[in-house]
């Protein structure tokens, strides 16, 4: 079985440009994440997706960034435009989100963003 | 707000040892606690998962421990192997949104 598929892996931009990262979960995972890790940290939730709702985006920074998960399968998360404080690795993870107390997340390798 | 915290930030040891990983959190009200391996420009992969109502999880050499109340959990690993140098992250489930809020992380490195 196929695991969570992100692209691209790597992503290098000039300040101000627009990016774009997509996700692939698998498949007959209801829930989706998007993560942000910076170098040294830990990753934090940037929204959360029960099918096509968008049930968790309080950490989102709405000003720059969007996500979209149409059809409750793919996902897109979208910066515009970027700035240099974005540079950081932007993590996918999906679950079957069942019962909560043993849902494990599984997360995808990740696209790496480098703003210049 | 759930804090989670990994000390020390990075470890080495010979291979061969037994080890221990430590992790706390402030809020003991946790739906369960999940340790993650990371490797250099990987994603997560899950290690294993201890329910709030469960004390510890095992699985091959790894052995982890939970005590919600103390607000601690310990990752025990046998017979460290290089192949075990890797970053692990703690993680616990909480709050009505199933949030997962994650520790920095310590890195493992066994030396051969």
């Amino acid at each position: 079985e196929a695991g969570v598929v992100q692209s691209p892996r790597y992503k290098i931009i000039e300040k101000k440009q627009p990016v774009a990262f997509w996700c692939n979960p698998i498949s007959g995972h209801n829930t989706l994440y998007w993560y942000r890790q910076n170098l040294g940290q830990g990753p934090e939730l940037l929204i959360r997706y029960e099918n096509e709702e968008a049930v968790d985006d309080s950490q989102l920074p709405k000003d720059r960034f969007s996500a979209e998960r149409l059809k409750g399968v793919d996902s897109t998360l979208k910066i515009q435009p970027a700035e240099l404080g974005d540079s950081a690795v932007y993590l996918c993870a999906s679950s079957l989100q069942g019962d909560t107390s043993t849902d494990t997340q599984y997360f995808g390798p990740g696209t790496r963003l480098t703003v210049l | 707000k759930q804090e989670v915290t990994q000390i020390p930030a990075a470890l080495s040891v010979p291979e061969g040892e037994n080890l221990v990983l430590n992790c706390s959190f402030t809020d003991s009200a946790i739906y369960n606690l999940q340790w993650f391996r990371q490797d250099p420009g990987k994603g997560l992969t899950s290690l294993l998962l201890i329910q709030s109502s469960q004390r510890e999880q095992t699985s091959g050499r790894l052995n982890a421990s939970l005590d919600k109340s103390s607000g601690r959990s310990t990752l025990y690993i046998a017979a460290s192997q290089p192949g075990d140098s890797a970053t692990y992250l703690c993680a616990v489930l909480t709050g009505a949104n199933s949030k997962l809020t994650f520790g920095k992380g310590i890195t493992l490195s066994v030396r051969p």
